[in-house]
């Protein structure tokens, strides 16, 4: 069964610090790109962060350029996002998505929800 | 960056209403256009990916069109089922800028 499934999310102060896993299996992992989504409470979808299958392109948002960062484990089959000087505004649900140009955004993990506030 | 607007926000519909979402880009994505469909509390699902491709084990009720920079998300006969959040998304291999969300309520 293909799967994937976030760790790390809490509640932190706004300046704090973050790191978010993703465990994936059921497929060949460094076959696809990867991807972080967030959505906060009663708003839409917004992409934050992705990578490619070996780590060679990655991109950010600008709302979290510079803050964020992405990494990918290909041996562990793993997914992570570093978030570093958070926001009350990054508060959200982070979804993990398996991302390919063949097919979009085709799996989503369940998200872990990360809430940032004093 | 390119911005994906679609069209409406809301929708008021009924059962057996046929329903049209609209997405437009702020520039040429060729088909690289996704539609999701959300629920309450659950992860988005993916219906449709490259403008027109519609996903294994998705009613058939669901089409997609366009290219460019307009596509369309039609519902050819609304079922119970489908009162939810809809998006539209320009993606590559690893990013995607999604649109708002179009919300279907029953009428």
């Amino acid at each position: 069964e293909v799967q994937l499934v976030e760790s790390g999310g809490g509640v932190v102060r706004p300046g704090g610090s973050l790191r978010l896993s993703c465990a994936a299996s059921g497929f060949t992992f460094d076959d696809f790109g990867m991807t972080w989504v967030r959505q906060a409470p009663g708003k839409g979808l917004e992409w934050v962060s992705g990578i490619n299958w070996n780590g060679g392109s990655i991109g950010y948002a600008d709302s979290v350029e510079g803050r964020f960062t992405i990494s990918r484990d290909n041996a562990k089959n793993s997914l992570h996002l570093q978030m570093n000087a958070l926001r009350d505004d990054d508060t959200a649900l982070y979804y993990c998505v398996r991302s390919s140009a063949r097919d979009g955004f085709h799996v989503w993990g369940q998200g872990t929800m990360v809430i940032v506030s004093s | 960056d390119i911005q994906m607007t679609q069209s409406p926000s809301t929708l008021s519909a009924s059962l057996g209403d046929r329903v049209t979402i609209t997405c437009r880009a702020s520039q040429i994505i060729g088909s690289w256009l996704a539609w999701y469909q959300q629920k309450p509390g659950k992860a988005p699902h993916l219906l449709i990916h490259k403008a027109s491709i519609l996903e294994s084990g998705v009613p058939s009720r669901f089409s997609g069109s366009g290219s460019g920079t307009e596509f369309t998300l039609t519902i050819s006969s609304l079922q119970p089922d489908d009162f939810a959040t809809y998006y539209c998304q320009q993606y590559n291999s690893y990013s995607g800028t999604f649109g708002q969300g179009t919300k279907v309520e029953i009428k």
